[in-house]
């Protein structure tokens, strides 16, 4: 059964602290995105991935930080310098980031909430 | 800068009526357009796309969206709602330009019986 997985679908964060958030893909996709979701806002474009061992930042990248070792694992680290954290994180894939031909799928997101 | 607006934060419709939820674009080439479901909680889902071609694009669950060039629209419409249509819509649009997704703020659908 091929899909987008994202663990944990809640996460806590203290004050100060990284926290990791997984995306898993089992659909053999080269492509992969981490967006934001914030109320009345949409998504926004927080780090992507064309290729293994290469990402690009988004629109919004400042405090958080991504590694792509492996083709199906696309993690995003939440930084303490990400003063606003709070949000529903999203991850996705595409099957190559090919200008607009890809259709994205995405993971059923992980919701950060500060404590 | 692309941009892409949905003007409606909020509609409600009453089961069996029709829907059309708007979604303006800023581009200055033609883009690829799409419009996504979400679902509370949810990932989201793609319902349909347009690339080029027939102006008319069907989609999953009944839906249809019409591209207007001449009115940098790219409306969502389904002829009858059902309750399990009651979701928030997003339309997105990928340009050259940016090469990522730009996704409008979304329109929340309210289904009553």
């Amino acid at each position: 059964d091929g899909g987008i997985t994202q663990s944990p679908k809640y996460l806590f964060r203290k004050e100060g602290q990284n926290v990791t958030l997984s995306c898993e893909q089992n659909l053999n996709h080269d492509a992969m995105y981490w967006y934001r979701q914030d109320p009345g806002q949409g998504l926004r474009l927080i780090y992507y991935s064309q290729i293994v061992n290469d990402f690009q930042k988004g629109d919004i990248a400042e405090g958080y930080s991504v590694s792509r070792e492996k083709k199906e694992s696309f993690p995003l680290t939440v930084t303490s310098a990400q003063k606003n954290p709070t949000a529903f994180y999203l991850c996705a894939s595409s099957i190559r980031l090919r200008p607009g031909r890809e259709t994205q799928y995405f993971g059923p997101g992980t919701r950060l909430l500060v404590l | 800068a692309q941009s892409v607006t949905q003007p409606d934060i909020h509609i409600t419709v009453s089961e069996g009526a029709s829907l059309e939820l708007r979604c303006n674009y800023s581009y200055g080439a033609t883009p690829y357009l799409f419009w996504y479901v979400q679902s509370p909680g949810q990932g989201l889902q793609l319902l349909l796309k347009y690339f080029s071609g027939d102006t008319l694009v069907q989609g999953i669950k009944g839906f249809e969206a019409e591209f207007k060039r001449s009115q940098s629209s790219f409306n969502l419409r389904k002829p009858s709602v059902h309750w399990s249509d009651a979701a928030e819509y997003f339309c997105a649009v990928w340009t050259n330009t940016g090469n990522q997704f730009y996704f409008g703020t979304g329109t929340s659908l309210t289904v009553i019986p």
